[in-house]
C-alpha cells in the first residue's frame, strides 16, 4: 500500500532532550516536506527536500533540523526541544513536479514539557 | 510576499444547503492552488487542484472550485452539504521556489 508513515505518533518529552521524528514513504517520491499544525495558524512548512541531499527552509525552520540521505526517509530532528515546539507535525511527499499532489502522513502529536 | 487567506475560521451550513468556503491568494506569478480536507485525527487529503487550463476544477465528494485570476480567488463550493462533509478545509499555494503556503483553515460545521 502506498503510504507515508511517521513515528512515533505521540510523544511527550521534556525541554532540552533531543528527539527525532521519522518519516518514510514507499512511493519513490522526490519531494518531501515537514509541517507543523497549530490551532488558528493552519499548517506551516518547516523544511522541504527536493531530492536526496537537497533540503531547504520553509517558513518556520528555527529549532529544527532535517536530513535526506535516502530518498524514502526524511527525519525531523529537534536538538533541544522547547515548549513552543509542542504541536502536531505532518510529513508529506509528492512525486516531484509542482503540480503533483502531496500525500500526508498520519501526524505526530508532540508535547514538550 | 505570497500569502493565502481563508475567510472565516468557522462556517456553518444546514444539511442540503450550498457550501462556500473562501480562499484568496497573493502571488506575483500565477500560482498552483490546492484544496485539502482534514477529518478529525487524520492527515490531509487532496480535494482538488488548479494548475493550468480549465479554471473550473472538479474534485472528489462533489466539491468544485473556480480559479479567478482577476479576483485572486479560488473558492470551494458544493451544491448540497452532507453531514459527512464536516471537517477542516485548507487552501494552499505552491510557488515557483517550491515552498508551500497554507491558509489557516476553515472548519465546516453541518447543521441537521
Amino acid at each position: 500500500e502506498a503510504q507515508v508513515t511517521q513515528n512515533p505518533r505521540y510523544l511527550i518529552t521534556v525541554t532540552g532532550k533531543k528527539l527525532t521524528v521519522t518519516c518514510s514513504q514507499n512511493m519513490n517520491h522526490e519531494y518531501m516536506s515537514w509541517y507543523r499544525q497549530d490551532p488558528g495558524l493552519g499548517l506551516r512548512q518547516i523544511y522541504y527536500s527536493m531530492n536526496v541531499e537537497v533540503t531547504d527552509k520553509g517558513d518556520v525552520p528555527e529549532g529544527y533540523k532535517v536530513s535526506r540521505k535516502e530518498k524514502r526517509n526524511f527525519p525531523l530532528i529537534l536538538e533541544s526541544p522547547s515548549p513552543n515546539q509542542t504541536s502536531l507535525y505532518f510529513c508529506a511527499s509528492r512525486p516531484g513536479r509542482r503540480t503533483d499532489t502531496q500525500y500526508f502522513g498520519p501526524g505526530t502529536r508532540l508535547t514538550v514539557l | 510576499a505570497q500569502s493565502v487567506t481563508q475567510l472565516g475560521s468557522h462556517v456553518s451550513v444546514s444539511e442540503g444547503a450550498l457550501v462556500l468556503l473562501r480562499c484568496n491568494y497573493s502571488s506575483s506569478v500565477p500560482p498552483y492552488l490546492f484544496w485539502y480536507v482534514q477529518y478529525p485525527n487524520q492527515g490531509l487529503q487532496l480535494l482538488l487542484k488548479y494548475t493550468t487550463g480549465a479554471t473550473l476544477v472538479k474534485g472528489i465528494n462533489g466539491f468544485e472550485a473556480e480559479f479567478k485570476k482577476s479576483e485572486t480567488s479560488f473558492h470551494l463550493t458544493k451544491p448540497s452539504a452532507h453531514m459527512s462533509d464536516a471537517a477542516e478545509y485548507f487552501c494552499d499555494l505552491m510557488n515557483r521556489d517550491d515552498k508551500i503556503i497554507f491558509g489557516k483553515g476553515t472548519r465546516l460545521h453541518i447543521l441537521p
